[in-house]
């Protein structure tokens, strides 16, 4: 299995563009997560979906942010406008619904000048 | 609300053991975990212990539960440089619009990073 596959894994970017990140979780998991990794908050859960419906979105910071999971296969985190504060690493986790383990990607590695 | 503290640094030596503890605040807890990041990576996850448990041992691994004071700890026996890394203690909370689904949040420490030195 490859694993949860995120793209892009690096992004630089200027205020005020707008910036996807997407996310491939591994085949037949049903619950995908995104979370922002900074070195002030650390680890924090964005949201998350089940069955590509979306259970808990009160980790989204503000408006500028969307997540969208249209198919099992496919999810993409949105920012726009893109700031300076939202530089942080982006992961994507996916797992199966009743078992205990969350699969982590990469990540991608957003910096915003 | 839920909250998981970490101390954030930890040195050893190569051959000694390492213990990384950590606290958590939520008594509802059902599943506690310890993750690995390494540089650039995502995080991996090493073991889970449930809450019912004291204990849990896998290989070098050793992972201790009180639950009365909510303190958990990752002990590496044998520490290696290749574990060099940041580890995070993680626990699983339910959201309050969970639901049709049993699967909740994690929530994580800020991690502590284990330095090995040869």
């Amino acid at each position: 299995d490859a694993g949860v596959i995120q793209s892009p894994r690096h992004e630089v970017t200027e205020m005020g563009q707008e910036v996807t990140l997407r996310c491939k979780p591994i085949s037949g998991h049903n619950s995908l997560f995104w979370y922002r990794q900074t070195m002030m908050r650390g680890l924090e859960l964005l949201i998350y979906f089940n069955n590509n419906v979306p259970i808990d979105d009160s980790g989204m910071p503000e408006d500028r942010f969307s997540a969208k999971m249209p198919n099992a296969s496919f999810s993409t985190l949105k920012i726009q406008p893109s700031e300076p504060r939202d530089s942080a690493v982006y992961f994507c986790a996916s797992s199966l619904v009743g078992t205990e383990t969350q699969y982590f990607g990469p990540g991608t590695r957003l910096l915003v000048l | 609300g839920e909250d998981v503290e970490q101390s954030l640094f930890l040195s050893v030596r190569e051959g000694d053991s390492s213990v990384i503890n950590c606290t958590y605040t939520d008594s509802s807890s059902t599943y506690l975990y310890w993750y690995k990041q390494e540089p650039g990576a995502g995080l991996q996850l090493l073991t889970y212990i449930f809450s019912n448990m004291d204990m849990k041992q896998d290989q070098r691994l050793t992972v201790l539960l009180n639950k009365k004071d909510k303190h958990l700890s990752l002990r590496i026996a044998d520490t290696q440089t290749g574990d060099s890394a940041i580890y995070f203690c993680a626990e699983r909370v339910f959201s309050h619009m969970n639901y049709g689904g049993s699967q909740g949040n994690l929530i994580f420490g800020k991690g502590t990073k284990l330095s090995v030195k040869p």
